[in-house]
Formats: C-alpha cells, sequence, structure tokens
C-alpha cells in the first residue's frame, strides 16, 4: 500500500487479556520499528526488524510484550496478560532502509480497563 | 543517558505570527536529527538534519542544524491555524536502530 497500515485502529482490552496489534509497512521497506506513545510523551522506542531479523528489542517493557515479523513484511506486537499500564498509542514505522526515515502508521490506541 | 529535550513543551499563538521550535539533545553516535509534525496520532515527516548550518526549507517550514552546540531549531513563518499539531523532534544514531524522541512541542494556533 502506499503507507503503513495499523490495525485495529482501537482496541479495548480487559485487564489480563491478551491483544495482538498488526502493522502493514509499506511495500519493499527492509526496516521497522514500534513505538509506544503514552499520553503527552514522546514515541518510545519498543523493537526493530531489518527484514524479518528483530535485531533490536531493548524497548520492550517486559516478557509479556513480543513482537514478530515472520516474513519479513506484516509485524504482529502481542502483549500478554494486559496490564492498565499498558494503554498507550501503539506506533510502527518503516523506512526503506537504516537509514531513512520512518514512515508512520495512524497507530492503534490501547485502552486496558 | 542518550535524551532529546524541546522546547517550549507548548506554544499559544496568533495566525501570522512566526515561530521557533527548540530540540537539544545528548546522544552518543549522532548520525541524524529529524523533525515531526504530528496531528491526531500518525507523526510525518518534515526534516532530516545530518550536516551543520545547512538550512533545509519546505514552504513555511525551515530547520538547522547545530552539531557543535547540539541542537536544532523549526521554524514556521506566518503561522495558519492548520499548523497547530505536536512537533517532535528525534535523534537518530549511527546504528539506525535507535530513535530518540523528545516529548515535543504542542502549538496552537488561534485565528
Amino acid at each position: 500500500g502506499a503507507g503503513v497500515s495499523q490495525s485495529p485502529r482501537y482496541k479495548v482490552a480487559k485487564r489480563g487479556q491478551d491483544v495482538a496489534l498488526r502493522c502493514d509497512p509499506i511495500s519493499g521497506h527492509v526496516s521497522l520499528f514500534w513505538y509506544q506513545q503514552a499520553l503527552g510523551q514522546g514515541p518510545e522506542f519498543l523493537t526493530y526488524f531489518q527484514n524479518e531479523a528483530q535485531l533490536d528489542k531493548s524497548g520492550l517493557p517486559s516478557d509479556r510484550f513480543f513482537a514478530e515479523r515472520p516474513e519479513g513484511s506484516v509485524s504482529t506486537l502481542k502483549i500478554q496478560r494486559t496490564q492498565q499500564e499498558d494503554s498507550a498509542v501503539y506506533l510502527c514505522a518503516s523506512s526503506l532502509n537504516y537509514q531513512g526515515y520512518n514512515t508512520f502508521g495512524s497507530g492503534t490506541r490501547l485502552t486496558v480497563v | 543517558e542518550d535524551k532529546v529535550v524541546q522546547s517550549p513543551l507548548s506554544l499559544v499563538v496568533h495566525e501570522g505570527d512566526t515561530v521557533t521550535l527548540n530540540c537539544s539533545y545528548e546522544v552518543t553516535n549522532f548520525r541524524s536529527l529529524l523533525w515531526y509534525k504530528q496531528e491526531k496520532k500518525a507523526p510525518t515527516f518534515l526534516f532530516m538534519l545530518t550536516s551543520s548550518g545547512i538550512e533545509k526549507k519546505s514552504g513555511r517550514l525551515s530547520s538547522i542544524l547545530d552539531k557543535k552546540e547540539l541542537f536544532s531549531i523549526l521554524n514556521i513563518t506566518a503561522t495558519q491555524t492548520g499548523d497547530s499539531a505536536i512537533y517532535l523532534c528525534a535523534v537518530v544514531t549511527n546504528t539506525g536502530n535507535q530513535f530518540y524522541f523528545g516529548t515535543g512541542t504542542s502549538l496552537t494556533v488561534i485565528p
């Protein structure tokens, strides 16, 4: 597609539920990033893929967070046993290569109740 | 610890005013600095700066980087209500996979 597509746009989860957030990057983009943006804050880095390889997951806040990109295109960010502090907008971004600027998706707003 | 600090945190101006947004940074292995405009949820790219002293310009927006003093400014002239947004600054390191974002400057332009 023309841009980075994320789904769902909104997700409400009960505390303890597992959620899966999807990101469709721009076709051909090698690099894919996930960010977490809390209200009033800038995006915080979560993890980075180059093709299917997860090269950096240092930003994942706990082992409840897991990301994958098995075929080097679509990526899924999974959060297990969601907690209220997981409520945030999750942004996905892709770039042609690691030297380029990121194009962001519109994000998924996760609310844990 | 690597960090990016933006100022002011928020700004309210009248249409037609000129604004200057600031971004200072402390990162190791600096490679580039990026400015984004965030309306609603998705940040949109404005500028990427890698060299000191070279102004980048796009319409009423311009930006410049000072790698000696470790800061960048984003100027918007003749502001319009459509410029109302959060402006994010991000610094990229040489490893390429770490983008450090500031908290953003919230700009409100009133008619």
